[in-house]
């Protein structure tokens, strides 16, 4: 069973701040996503990665495979960014067909403080 | 401008009742996903549709738990019995797949309350 562990559970910070949240799993995945839970209960996907980094505005995600863990970055934070950030680890299953499984982290509540 | 439509947004009923959710996914997605969030649990996958055919119910409680494309425009998840621990709030997603994993669209989601 996929076990996805975040860090920080949560975090304050000051407007511009460089902000890093942590994921960590433990069985061998094809894909990772980061989502973004606003205040309001809205998820939007942030980013979706099987090997290295994107970046997509002031946002970059990376992943290490050998070291299971992947890590979400906030450059110049800002108020706005404040929500919680949900990472999601798609298990890869041997058996032929099927869907693999998708496994969540528990998230990590932001609040960037003007 | 597309995006995935939840309905209805809100729902209350009682104990016993059946309970349907409705999910029309992007136009020309082909993946369909049901997520379940509570405090308790966080979010949860529950079901997961390719091209309309269920590909993994495995999180879903089969006994009273039902997903289903009748078309490529509509998705249902329906609860009979609905019980008070099924109170939640229920995301679709949907997503765009040819080989590999997709990226997921989210819908607004259904916040289900049952008592």
């Amino acid at each position: 069973k996929n076990e996805v562990e975040q860090s920080p559970q949560n975090l304050t910070a000051q407007e511009g701040e460089f902000i890093t949240i942590n994921c960590s799993y433990s069985v061998g995945i094809s894909a990772l996503h980061w989502l973004q839970q606003h205040p309001g209960g809205g998820i939007v996907s942030l980013f979706m990665l099987s090997s290295g980094k994107k970046k997509h505005g002031r946002l970059i995600a990376t992943i290490n495979i050998q070291e299971k863990h992947s890590s979400l970055h906030i450059t110049a934070s800002h108020p706005r960014d404040s929500a919680v950030y949900i990472c999601a680890a798609r298990e890869r299953r041997r058996s032929g067909g099927g869907a693999d499984g998708l496994t969540f982290g528990k998230g990590t509540h932001l609040i960037i403080q003007p | 401008d597309a995006r995935v439509t939840q309905t209805p947004r809100h729902k209350v009923t009682e104990m016993g009742q059946e309970v349907t959710m409705r999910c029309q996914p992007i136009l020309g997605h082909n993946t369909v996903f049901w997520y379940r969030q509570t405090m308790m649990q966080g979010l949860e996958l529950l079901a997961y549709f390719r091209n309309r055919a269920p590909l993994d119910d495995s999180g879903m409680p089969k006994d009273r738990f039902s997903a289903e494309m009748p078309d490529a425009t509509l998705a249902t998840l329906k609860i009979q019995p609905s019980e008070p621990r099924d109170s939640a709030v229920y995301f679709c997603a949907s997503g765009l797949e040819f080989e590999g994993t997709p990226e997921a669209f989210f819908g607004q989601g259904t916040r289900l309350t049952v008592v």
